[in-house]
């Protein structure tokens, strides 16, 4: 079985601050691990993906997620965050099938 | 490339009234395709996925129905509509032994 928690429902940031948005998982196995993002209205798009090469994933929009195994997490990362990053980000587990997060909500204040 | 349509973007029905929404996936072959509903507030729920022609399978019991009739079409239906059924409905693919899943725009449905 698997799943993924994610452990923030809401996150605010100020303008060029970082970001850090949290993600744990569980899986039997060796799983592959997601982060999508999601705007208003939006489909889901694919901000990086961990599929058991480098431990640290860089994606788009200057975002980064390091898998980290003794710690079962997956946390998103980026040094400074813009205004167009506020967004639904979810966390994804993959073996078989995939199981979402529940997401994290980014809020970028001016 | 691939690329994956959905329509109506958006839709406005009554209760009790039918549904159809579609997802056609363009630039590959023989897909798993997906239906996942966003409800206010909530993450995603997968409501059915399919690995061929005519093989659907449901996740969660409810009054909506899937068909694919065609390789690269996925059509998600209701005959009666309820209230609860309003939400954010995006459709997605992914290659046969594939990771990572591609997701529609997104059908944005409210029912009144």
């Amino acid at each position: 079985a698997q799943s993924v928690t994610q452990l923030d429902s809401h996150v605010s940031v100020s303008e060029g601050t970082p970001v850090l948005l949290r993600c744990n998982y569980s899986s039997s196995y060796s799983p592959s691990l997601f982060w999508y993002v999601q705007h208003p209205n939006k489909g889901l798009q694919l901000l990086l993906k961990y599929t058991s090469a480098a431990t640290l994933v860089k994606g788009i929009n200057g975002f980064e997620a390091e898998f980290k195994k003794s710690e079962t997490s997956f946390h998103l990362t980026k040094p400074s965050a813009h205004m167009s990053d506020a967004a639904e980000y979810f966390c994804v587990v993959s073996y078989n099938d995939m199981r979402f997060g529940a997401g994290t909500r980014l809020t970028v204040k001016p | 490339s691939q690329t994956i349509h959905q329509w109506p973007a958006t839709l406005v029905q009554p209760v009790g009234s039918p549904l159809s929404l579609e997802c056609t996936v363009e630039g590959t072959s023989n897909p798993n395709l997906y239906w996942y509903r966003q409800a206010a507030g909530r993450g995603l729920q997968l409501l059915f996925y399919s690995v061929g022609i005519g093989q659907i399978s449901s996740e969660v019991p409810q009054n909506l129905s899937a068909s694919r009739p065609q390789d690269r079409q996925f059509i998600l239906s209701s005959k009666k509509l309820l209230l609860s059924d309003s939400g954010f409905y995006l459709c997605a693919w992914r290659l046969t032994g594939g990771n990572e899943q591609f997701f529609g725009p997104g059908t944005r449905l409210t029912v009144l």
